[in-house]
């Protein structure tokens, strides 16, 4: 089965670190969604690109966050510096537009800000 | 934009019974709703979903139903089995400029669904 390959699977790092979070959306898939999900607020959509353009980030914190699309193979989240309350899992998943198929989540980023 | 409502937030079921978990959205403009099935320490994975062309959808032994006119959709699973158990989610699209969920989707806050042996 294909599928959304996400890296690091989790994260361990310092307040005021940066972290960079990657995503390998589906080959052929043409849109990809970075969501992050809490126990208080639960599954938040940040940002999402299609066809590798940014087409909507304000769901994230714009002074300390960023998604950007190097390549199609290729989707990244960078947060900088981090903070306790970014603590959370990120997903990335990715879908095909116009299509019939709905959108594959990957495993996810676990990341905890000490 | 879009708001979603998921009920109930946990649903203990005896194995081999059936389990309902209801949602409610706001926009009319919806026409796609996806339920997701989230495992531990898994991303969630489509299951199902419906266009509002339909009223109901099935698939083997689980089915969503649609009413658009009262703005609520259900998932039914029916003859519960051990591997069942996991937190479902509800979904519609985001934003009213989109009917269709092509610039993502709202998601409920998630049933957390127990089968008891």
């Amino acid at each position: 089965d294909a599928r959304v390959t996400q890296t690091p699977r989790h994260k361990v790092t310092e307040m005021g670190q940066e972290v960079t979070m990657r995503c390998q959306p589906i080959l052929g898939h043409n849109t990809v969604f970075w969501y992050r999900q809490t126990m208080m607020q639960g599954l938040e959509l940040l940002a999402y690109f299609r066809n590798r353009a940014p087409l909507d980030d304000s769901g994230m914190p714009k002074d300390r966050f960023s998604a950007e699309m190097p390549d199609a193979t290729l989707a990244t989240l960078k947060i900088q510096p981090s903070e306790p309350r970014d603590s959370a899992v990120y997903f990335c998943a990715s879908g095909l537009v116009p299509g019939a198929n709905g959108y594959t989540f990957g495993s996810g980023t676990r990341l905890t800000v000490v | 934009g879009e708001n979603v409502e998921q009920h109930p937030s946990t649903l203990s079921v005896q194995e081999g019974d059936s389990a309902v978990i209801k949602c409610t959205y706001s926009d009319s403009a919806s026409n796609y709703f996806p339920w997701y099935k989230q495992e531990l320490g898994k991303g969630p994975q489509l299951i199902i979903d419906i266009r509002s062309n339909v009223g109901e959808k099935k698939d083997q032994r689980i089915a969503v139903t649609l009413n658009k006119t009262a703005k609520h959709f259900s998932l039914h699973i029916t003859e519960t089995q051990p591997e069942d158990s996991a937190v479902y989610f509800c979904a519609a699209p985001r934003g009213s400029y989109s009917g269709g969920g092509a610039d993502g989707l709202t998601f409920g806050k998630g049933t957390h669904l127990i089968i008891q042996p």
